[in-house]
C-alpha cells in the first residue's frame, strides 16, 4: 500500500533552515510527482511548490523563491523540502502529497505532516 | 494568482441532512477544481477531483458540479463520519491555490 512517511517535528530559531523528508514506499517511485504544502495553525492550505521525481524538476510559489530548495533521491524513494531564513510565521505543519502526472488529478496521498516550529 | 473563495466558511447541520459547500475561482479554471476533506490533526484526504470524480473509496454521497468559475460540492444523508473541513483547490495554473476552508459542525 502507498505510504508516505515524513521526518519528524523540528524547532528552530529565526533566521535556521530546516529540511523535512518524506520516504514514499508501495509504488513506484518516479512515476509521479510530488507537492508540497504547509499549515499555519488554525489555518488554510498554502501550495510551496512541486517536484518532478524523473527529472528533479521544480516550480515554486513565487512566495517561497529564494528561501526553498526540494530535490529528490530515487535511490531511497525520498524527496526533501528545506525552507531557509526561517520567520516565526512560518510555524506550520508541513505537508508532502504525491501529485498525479497531467493536471487535475489531485493530490491522492499525503504524508502525516511534519510540525515546524520557529520560536527564540 | 487565482483566488480561491469558499462559502459559507462555516456550517452546522445534522446527521441526515443535505449541505452544499460553493467554491468560487477569481478567473475560469475551467475543470481543474479538487476537493479535499480534513479532520483534525490529520492530512487533508483528496475527495473528488476534475469537479466530480470521486476519488476511490469515497462514498457516493458526496459529489460535485461546476465549471469556469462556479463549482459546488454537496453532501447528501451527512453521517457522523463527515463533520470536518472541506477545502477546494484550484490546478489550473501555478501557484496552486486553495479555498480557505469551510468547516461543518453537528448542529
Amino acid at each position: 500500500q502507498v505510504q508516505l512517511v515524513q521526518s519528524g517535528g523540528e524547532v528552530e530559531r529565526p533566521g535556521a533552515s530546516v529540511k523535512v523528508s518524506c520516504k514514499a514506499s508501495g509504488y513506484t517511485f518516479t512515476s509521479y510527482e510530488f507537492s508540497w504544502v504547509r499549515q499555519a495553525p488554525g489555518q488554510g492550505l498554502e501550495w510551496m511548490g512541486w517536484i518532478g521525481t524523473y527529472n528533479g524538476a521544480t516550480k515554486y510559489a513565487q512566495k517561497f523563491q529564494g528561501r526553498v530548495t526540494m530535490t529528490t533521491d530515487s535511490s531511497t524513494s525520498t524527496v526533501y523540502m528545506e525552507l531557509r531564513s526561517l520567520r516565526s510565521d512560518d510555524t506550520a505543519v508541513y505537508y508532502c502529497a504525491r501529485d498525479p502526472p497531467g493536471k487535475d488529478n489531485g493530490y491522492d496521498y499525503w504524508g502525516q505532516g511534519t510540525l515546524v516550529t520557529v520560536s527564540s | 494568482d487565482i483566488q480561491m473563495t469558499q462559502s459559507p466558511s462555516s456550517l452546522s447541520a445534522s446527521v441526515g441532512d443535505r449541505v452544499t459547500i460553493t467554491c468560487r475561482a477569481s478567473q475560469s479554471i475551467i475543470g481543474y477544481l479538487n476537493w479535499y476533506q480534513q479532520k483534525p490533526g490529520k492530512a487533508p484526504k483528496l475527495l473528488m477531483y476534475a469537479v466530480s470524480i470521486l476519488q476511490s473509496g469515497v462514498p457516493s454521497r458526496f459529489s460535485g458540479s461546476g465549471a469556469g468559475t462556479d463549482f459546488t460540492l454537496t453532501i447528501t444523508s451527512l453521517q457522523p463520519e463527515d463533520f470536518a473541513t472541506y477545502f477546494c483547490q484550484q490546478d489550473y495554473s501555478v501557484p496552486i491555490t486553495f479555498g480557505q476552508g469551510t468547516r461543518l459542525e453537528i448542529q
